[in-house]
């Protein structure tokens, strides 16, 4: 199947600084790529979707000056939280799909864990 | 719109036994239906989905779930539970299909009892 790389898988950053998370798709081109916050003990939500070369789109209630999502390639999308503070730490994971993938499914990254100390 | 809704945020089970977590799902659209697993701090693996045909759909690690239209369910299922099944599980939707916008479920954490 479709390989998506997330990294890092742990970062942790004080208070304050930005940090940039990469989603990579290995061997397909993704087109689209989705980036998801997973709060403790709760399920995925969905923070933004962005086609390659277009501007993210966010969903309701998720700030974009403060979660910047870039899609410059058709296999790297990357996810700055900017001026971290300690209510951002969460596990972000993202998902991608493409031309060459399953026109049914989307595939997820491992996942990175956020702490903002 | 579409949502989706796990019933029973935690269920255990023992080893061996019948594992049944059930999900309904609303959607305006045929729906495509997934189930996912998550292990501690790991990402999404999918289980199974479901997208067209066949409503009993077999997936990895001896899952399976049957899609069921008059119930609006996907309950996955697995007839003897292994100590290694243990880990949060998660259905979902998506109705948009080409672009796989997927609304998750609350997840229900599967515990394996020894």
């Amino acid at each position: 199947g479709a390989v998506v790389s997330q990294h890092p898988s742990r970062v942790i950053c004080k208070s304050g600084t930005s940090v940039k998370i990469e989603c990579r798709s290995l061997d397909f081109q993704a087109t689209t790529m989705f980036w998801y916050r997973q709060f403790p003990k709760k399920s995925l939500m969905l923070m933004a979707t962005s086609n390659e070369g277009s501007k993210a789109t966010y969903e309701q209630g998720v700030e974009k000056d403060k979660f910047l999502i870039n899609h410059a390639s058709l296999t790297l999308s990357t996810l700055t939280v900017t001026s971290a503070h300690p209510e951002d730490s969460s596990f972000y994971i993202c998902s991608a799909s493409g031309y060459q993938t399953s026109n049914t499914e989307a595939f997820f990254g491992q996942g990175t864990r956020l702490t903002v100390v | 719109a579409q949502s989706v809704t796990q019933l029973g945020s935690h269920v255990s089970v023992s080893e061996g036994a019948l594992v049944l977590l059930r999900c309904n799902y609303s959607s305006s659209v045929p729906p495509y239906l997934f189930w996912y697993v998550q292990y501690p701090n790991q990402g999404l693996q999918l289980l199974l989905k479901y997208t067209t045909g066949a409503t009993l759909v077999k997936g990895i690690n001896g899952f399976e779930a049957e899609f069921k239209k008059s119930e609006t369910s996907f309950h996955l299922t697995k007839p003897s539970a292994h100590m290694s099944d243990a880990a949060e599980y998660f259905c979902a939707v998506s109705e948009d299909g080409g672009y796989q916008k997927v609304t998750f479920g609350t997840g229900t954490k599967l515990q394996v009892i020894p």
